[in-house]
């Protein structure tokens, strides 16, 4: 089954502890994504990845890296977690070129609380 | 610059009852548009789109027709049920921006019985 898949699906921290969740597709896809997704504010890209070594910064990076050493792995790192950083997480994929006729594929979602 | 502009919620419906979410866009080029739906608790799911003006998208009931005259894409269907309580995304995606999507900020539906 084509699919993008998030770990962890609920994550409760302390401020300060380093963190890293996991994005993985298995659809050969160029570009993937992060999202997060706030009560009023919908979906903001955080980063995003047309290729492997390739990454770039979307709409709200800062407090987060990414890295992108296989296509098939995209992995948020959150290195000194913060409260503002409490939110839901997505991951997205979808094939270069091909996005605009077919949309991204997204993972489940990682709820991330930080205390 | 881009955008995507739809209605705010939450919207509550009775079961059967029809439904219209608005959905508008900003372009700097030809888009194309999506709705995707998120259900309690999971990931967003593209219900469904359209690539060029006046394409009508649809799935499971739902519908929405790529208006560039009045750079809109509605979201309706006419029925709805309890099932179809979830978070609604209007989205573009632009080609000349290396793909990237542009989301409204979710339309929340609740049916009841």
């Amino acid at each position: 089954e084509a699919q993008v898949t998030q770990n962890p699906r609920y994550l409760i921290t302390v401020t300060g502890k380093k963190l890293t969740v996991t994005c993985s597709q298995n659809m050969n896809h160029e570009y993937m994504s992060w999202y997060r997704q706030d009560p009023g504010l919908g979906l903001r890209q955080i980063y995003y990845s047309m290729n492997v070594e390739v990454t770039d910064k979307g709409d709200v990076p800062e407090g987060y890296k990414v890295s992108r050493k296989e296509k098939r792995n995209f992995p948020l790192i959150l290195e000194s977690p913060s409260p503002n950083q409490t939110s839901l997480y997505f991951c997205a994929s979808h094939e270069l070129g091909r996005g605009t006729v077919y949309g991204y594929t997204f993972g489940s979602g990682t709820r991330l609380t930080v205390v | 610059g881009n955008s995507v502009t739809q209605m705010e919620g939450p919207v509550t419906l009775s079961e059967e009852a029809f439904l219209t979410i608005n959905c508008t866009y900003t372009a700097t080029g030809y888009p194309s548009l999506f709705w995707y739906v998120q259900y309690p608790g999971e990931g967003l799911q593209l219900l469904l789109k359209a690539t060029k003006a006046d394409d009508k998208g649809s799935n499971k009931g739902f519908e929405a027709t790529y208006r560039k005259e009045t750079t809109s894409f509605h979201l309706e269907k006419g029925s709805v049920q309890v099932s179809d309580s979830a978070v609604y995304f209007c989205a573009l995606s632009l080609k000349n921006t290396g793909n990237q999507f542009y989301f409204g900020t979710g339309t929340s539906l609740t049916v009841i019985p």
